[in-house]
């Protein structure tokens, strides 16, 4: 099992440019996640899901969409991309969508916004 | 909303020291307590859990204690190495429709040689 997986790696955008940043697993996961890591704040939720077709907000949900088409893909939409998005991104997944079960988090995707 | 509090935010130890890390939480309807592990340039990895039920829960060199009273839990690593090094992470899992997991700020753990 490759796990969770996140590209790209690494991103670079202008101010107003979107992007999407992929993620997927090869675990028949039910539940996914993205999180934002910022310098002091730890990670915070920005969308979540706890199945295909069913998405919901997390914490810091502003400026992002999601969408849940598939078990295995759960990609992150930045609209219209601003500097306060500069961040480490990453998609975590858990095998069922209860609370007390280990999130299984991909590499991460570092954004720079200029 | 859900808060988590987690002290210190960096600790210092000298190899085959103890270290604790500290985290409150505002939510009295968590239920599960994770602790996850990030090395550099990697995403975090769950290291030890405890659910409300328990009050201790021990793994080898690392520990974990729950008060749910006064909301407070604890990681502790006995004799630690150098591999220690790294950025810890509580968490607070709360079950709402869905569930949410509200994470700490972190504690940058760095273990001397």
């Amino acid at each position: 099992n490759a796990g969770v997986t996140q590209t790209p790696k690494f991103q670079v955008l202008k101010t107003g440019q979107s992007m999407t940043l992929q993620c997927a697993q090869d675990m028949n996961h039910e539940y996914m996640s993205w999180y934002r890591q910022d310098p002091g704040m730890g990670l915070r939720l920005i969308h979540y899901s706890v199945g295909a077709g069913i998405t919901d907000q997390g914490e810091v949900p502003n400026g992002y969409n999601v969408s849940r088409s598939t078990t295995e893909d759960f990609p992150l939409r930045l609209l219209s991309a601003a500097p306060s998005q500069t961040s480490v991104y990453f998609c975590a997944s858990s095998y069922v969508a209860s609370g007390d079960n280990e999130q299984f988090f991909g590499p991460g995707t570092r954004l720079t916004v200029l | 909303g859900e808060n988590v509090e987690q002290h210190p935010s960096t600790l210092s130890v000298q190899e085959g020291d103890s270290a604790v890390i500290k985290c409150t939480y505002s939510d009295s309807a968590s239920n599960y307590f994770p602790w996850y592990k990030q090395e550099l340039g990697k995403g975090p990895q769950l290291i030890i859990d405890i659910r409300s039920n328990v009050g201790e829960k021990k793994d080898q060199r690392i520990a974990v204690t729950l008060n749910k009273t006064a909301k407070h839990f604890s990681l502790h690593i006995t004799e630690t190495q150098p591999e220690d090094s790294a950025v810890y992470f509580c968490a607070a899992s709360i079950v709402a429709g869905g569930f949410k997991t509200i994470f700490g700020a972190g504690t940058r753990l760095f273990v001397k040689a």
